[in-house]
């Protein structure tokens, strides 16, 4: 079955600090590996896209990688802030999956000032 | 680019009434997805269209659901007979073929 997991489910860091978010799938047949950012009642934003011949991808204090043979991706955030709080959360495109996206559940974060 | 919108955000609807949920994608996006999302949980697809054609449906999506995608633009996702276990947040996404997906701001709908 085709599952990502995301572990912690949630995670509390002081203003400032350099931090990791988790995500790992069951197959490495993928398509491509988004990151979204979802505040709490809204919709998602998508943050980064890495495709499957992709290692990483950067944008401003974000820096996503890709390692398809041990089936996980990390999403690096560098010195947070307290406007970076909110769930994060990693989907993965399968190869034999049309567009389907399979959605972890999701690590909600909190940045304390 | 206005990006994804999505009307009304807001439904508050009575067990067994039907109700309707529009979503217009960013306008040169080809693809076009419904996720529904329940709280604490990651969105789980129900659908998706390639220009007018409905390509794949989830077993999520029974016999009360319908979504349609006339003329390739806008979509509708109707849900008739509503139960309370419908109550979610109704998201759709739009993509140019298998490209990032970019996502609405969703239709909360709350089933009494």
């Amino acid at each position: 079955k085709q599952e990502v997991t995301q572990i912690p489910a949630a995670l509390s860091v002081p203003e400032g600090e350099n931090l990791v978010l988790n995500c790992s799938f069951t197959d490495s047949a993928i398509y491509n590996l988004q990151w979204f950012r979802q505040d709490p009642g809204k919709g998602l934003t998508s943050l980064l896209l890495i495709q499957s011949s992709q290692r990483e991808q950067t944008s401003g204090r974000l820096n996503a990688s890709l390692d398809k043979s041990s089936g996980r991706s990390t999403l690096y955030i560098a010195a947070s802030q307290p406007g970076d709080s909110a769930t994060y959360l990693c989907a993965v495109l399968y190869y034999n999956q049309g567009g389907k996206l399979i959605f972890g559940q999701g690590t909600e974060l909190s940045v304390k000032p | 680019d206005t990006g994804v919108s999505q009307n009304p955000r807001h439904k508050i609807t009575k067990r067994g009434q039907n109700v309707t949920f529009r979503c217009d994608p960013i306008s040169e996006h080809n693809r076009l997805y419904w996720y529904r999302q329940t709280l604490g949980q990651g969105p789980e697809f129900l659908t998706y269209f390639q220009n007018e054609a409905q390509l794949e449906k989830s077993r999520l999506l029974s016999d009360r659901f319908s979504a349609e995608r006339p003329k390739g633009s806008f979509s509708t996702l109707e849900i008739q007979r509503t139960e309370q276990g419908d109550s979610a947040m109704y998201l759709c996404a739009s993509s140019l073929a298998r490209d990032e997906q970019y996502f609405g701001p969703g239709t909360r709908l709350t089933v009494t």
